[in-house]
């Protein structure tokens, strides 16, 4: 139980593109998901958390213009990436709470994006 | 403000060589205290949720401790399967999960 899965696992864009990255519990309902960054050798840093039906919280120093989320439904929170740059390549990770749960977070298997 | 502090950055162990990683942290009032194991290019995976003081977890060859300052994972005559990045994180009262930088075991067979 408590499965997450992203899509894609990696994917390689050209700067000034914009990539879409999904995040779906598979087999239990998440109201909040969260979405982090990390760098190689690095721990994982909270971009931010969203909550279904509602606009994400972003962390401080994250540009919400730039990393537009959307939480549509209690399995799906998608992050787009707008106007990507090269230093936007990272490992991205998203995380989901059951909302029958207590606090743990189930990960995803993480985006590998490249901009080039 | 909230913080963890997870040492070794690094260890590297004979198989069958036990051993402890430590997780210090300061937090306002602790809802959990969470241990993780990632591997390389990968999503963290979960082991244990600690909740209270004197709270002890157990899978196979792990082994999760707690006390109001320090979190301890021991590792029991580890296999080099066990090789990865153990990953500690703690979540106060705000919410939020705030994560270590991880302690790289490294097992030689």
């Amino acid at each position: 139980g408590a499965v997450v899965s992203q899509h894609p696992s990696w994917v390689i864009c050209k700067s000034g593109t914009s990539v879409k990255i999904e995040c779906r519990s598979l087999d239990f309902q998440a109201t909040t998901m969260f979405w982090y960054r990390q760098f190689p050798k690095q721990s994982l840093m909270l971009m931010a958390t969203s909550n279904e039906g509602s606009k994400a919280t972003y962390e401080q120093g994250v540009e919400k213009d730039k990393f537009l989320i959307n939480h549509a439904s209690l399995t799906l929170s998608t992050l787009t990436v707008t106007s990507a740059h090269p230093e936007d390549s990272s490992f991205y990770i998203c995380s989901a709470r059951d909302r029958k749960g207590t606090y743990e977070q189930y990960f995803g298997p993480g985006t590998r994006l490249t901009v080039t | 403000e909230d913080q963890v502090t997870q040492s070794p950055e690094a260890l590297r162990l004979q198989e069958g060589e036990s051993s402890s990683l430590n997780c210090s942290y300061t937090v306002s009032g602790l809802r959990g205290l969470f241990w993780y194991r990632q591997d390389p290019g990968k999503g963290p995976e979960f082991l244990f949720t600690l909740y209270s003081a004197g709270e002890e977890k157990e899978k196979e060859r792990l082994k999760a401790t707690l006390t109001k300052k320090e979190s301890f994972l021991h590792i029991t005559a580890p296999k080099p399967e066990d090789s990865a990045t153990y990953l500690c994180a703690v979540q106060g009262k705000n919410d939020k999960i705030i994560f270590g930088k991880g302690t790289r075991l490294h097992i030689l067979p």
